[in-house]
């Protein structure tokens, strides 16, 4: 079955950075639109931006964009996303989702199906 | 940029149908998704396309969309059904996507 599975929480102090990874499984890595989202506590779900795992292309959140960097290994099919210059409003639950496959003219007319479980970031002094 | 706009809560009874609406401006002329997340758990998506079911979704979710309104529907509404759900859609400035803020179903 398909899987993401992702690193574990981390606690990093204001200005740091962090990288998280989602490994995935159980489908062709290059072939579907690889989504990363957050959730910071009582708020809502914020887009921070997308890879194509076939050709390393990215596009970010005009927010994110600068701050977070995606990249991909396709040796190992996992996915990673880089926040740098850590505040506390980064705190928040990270997640790696699925979208649409490569193969189709846009994506806009599909969601993201298969979430990985989530790494929680915490950014305190 | 786009926005979505949801109520943040919903109460229903056992057994009732729940309704969750979703606005946006013009919204019929989009595409929209629905995820349901419950406490420590991540997003399962409900329905995409407006009223697409991915499999394993049970046919008591359904959607529809209508000129500045998406609506999930939940037809006899269970226990389990109780958890916070919020819409999404991609915008065609930059191909990014939006959240909107979510609603939390209650189940009496």
């Amino acid at each position: 079955q398909v899987q993401l599975v992702q690193s574990g929480a981390e606690v990093k102090k204001p200005g740091a950075s962090v990288k998280v990874s989602c490994k995935t499984s159980g489908y062709t890595f290059t072939g579907s639109y690889m989504h990363w989202v957050r959730q910071a506590p009582g708020q809502g779900r914020e887009w921070l931006g997308c890879i194509n795992p076939n050709n390393g292309y990215t596009n970010y959140g005009q927010k994110f964009a600068g701050r977070v960097t995606l990249t991909r290994d396709t040796s190992s099919n996992t996915a990673y996303m880089e926040v740098t210059r850590l505040t506390s409003d980064d705190s928040a639950v990270y997640y790696c989702a699925r979208g649409s496959p490569l193969s189709v003219p846009d994506y806009y007319p599909y969601g993201l199906d298969v979430w990985g479980q989530g790494t929680p970031v915490t950014v305190s002094s | 940029s786009y926005v979505l706009t949801q109520t943040p809560s919903v109460s229903v009874a056992p057994g009732q149908t729940a309704t969750i609406t979703c606005g946006g401006d013009n919204i019929v002329r989009k595409s929209v998704h629905w995820y349901q997340q419950k406490p420590g758990q991540a997003p399962v998506l409900v329905l995409y396309g407006d009223s697409e079911r991915p499999s394993g979704i049970p046919e008591r979710f359904s959607g529809s969309n209508s000129g500045n309104t998406a609506t999930l529907t939940i037809s006899r509404v269970e226990a389990g059904d109780e958890a916070d759900y919020c819409c999404q859609v991609w915008d065609s400035s930059g191909d990014h996507g939006v959240f909107g803020g979510g609603t939390k179903l209650t189940v009496l």
